[in-house]
């Protein structure tokens, strides 16, 4: 079935650091895809999200661009700041107007 | 409400013991979604009430689990003789019709601990 997958592990890095997180997905079709974040104590909250291919979305600094040759959805934000830790997850749209989501990254940013 | 509301945010129950979760969501949201997020796992799909529609349960673990909406608002999850592995977030969320093309609005959880 359509799923997504995330790196493995938690993401460390020092604040106004390039961060990157990857995320590929397998599905049949051109699904939309999206970032979630979710904020210590708080719920998902949709971060970014782009539905066709070479489509970027942005948000907050963050982007990410559909890329269908290589079927991934990568995150990436050129300087982090320690506001920005959460974990991240990875999602596409499937049949039925059901998300399937990674597993999801923890980014803490030191400051 | 401005936001999708779970409650209790906290639940420890003993195994065996049945568990209801609330979940009230955006005023005018019809579709209702209810996720489960443990621990390395991401989230699993339990799920999805739209409109007056019959409700997808496909993603449900097992019969020990339901879930209902009434009246197209407010919807009870319940867990029967809970077992240690059902012990998990469980997400509630909500959208308009179609889904916003994936941009639910998810509430806090409530954090379930079996004993």
């Amino acid at each position: 079935g359509d799923s997504v997958t995330q790196m493995e592990g938690p993401v460390t890095l020092s604040e106004e650091a390039f961060l990157t997180i990857n995320c590929t997905y397998t599905a049949t079709g051109y699904p939309s895809l999206f970032w979630y974040v979710q904020y210590p104590g708080e719920g998902l909250q949709l971060l970014l999200k782009a539905t066709k291919a070479d489509d970027k979305g942005s948000n907050k600094g963050f982007e990410a661009t559909y890329r269908k040759e290589t079927t991934s959805f990568h995150l990436e934000k050129g300087s982090v700041q320690v506001s920005d830790s959460a974990v991240y997850f990875c999602a596409l749209l499937y049949g039925n107007n059901r998300l399937a989501f990674g597993k999801g990254n923890q980014v803490v940013v030191i400051p | 409400g401005a936001g999708v509301s779970q409650s209790p945010s906290n639940k420890v129950t003993e195994k065996g013991k049945d568990v209801e979760l609330r979940c009230d969501p955006i005023s005018g949201h019809t579709a209702l979604y209810w996720y489960r997020q443990s621990l390395g796992q991401g989230l699993e799909f339990l799920i999805y009430f739209q409109g007056n529609s019959a409700p997808d349960k496909s993603g449900l673990p097992s019969d020990r689990f339901s879930a209902e909406r009434t009246g197209g608002s407010v919807s009870t999850l319940t867990i029967q003789r809970t077992q240690q592995e059902d012990s998990a977030v469980y997400l509630c969320a909500s959208s308009s019709f179609y889904g916003q093309g994936g941009g639910y609005t998810f509430g806090s959880g409530t954090r379930l601990t079996v004993v």
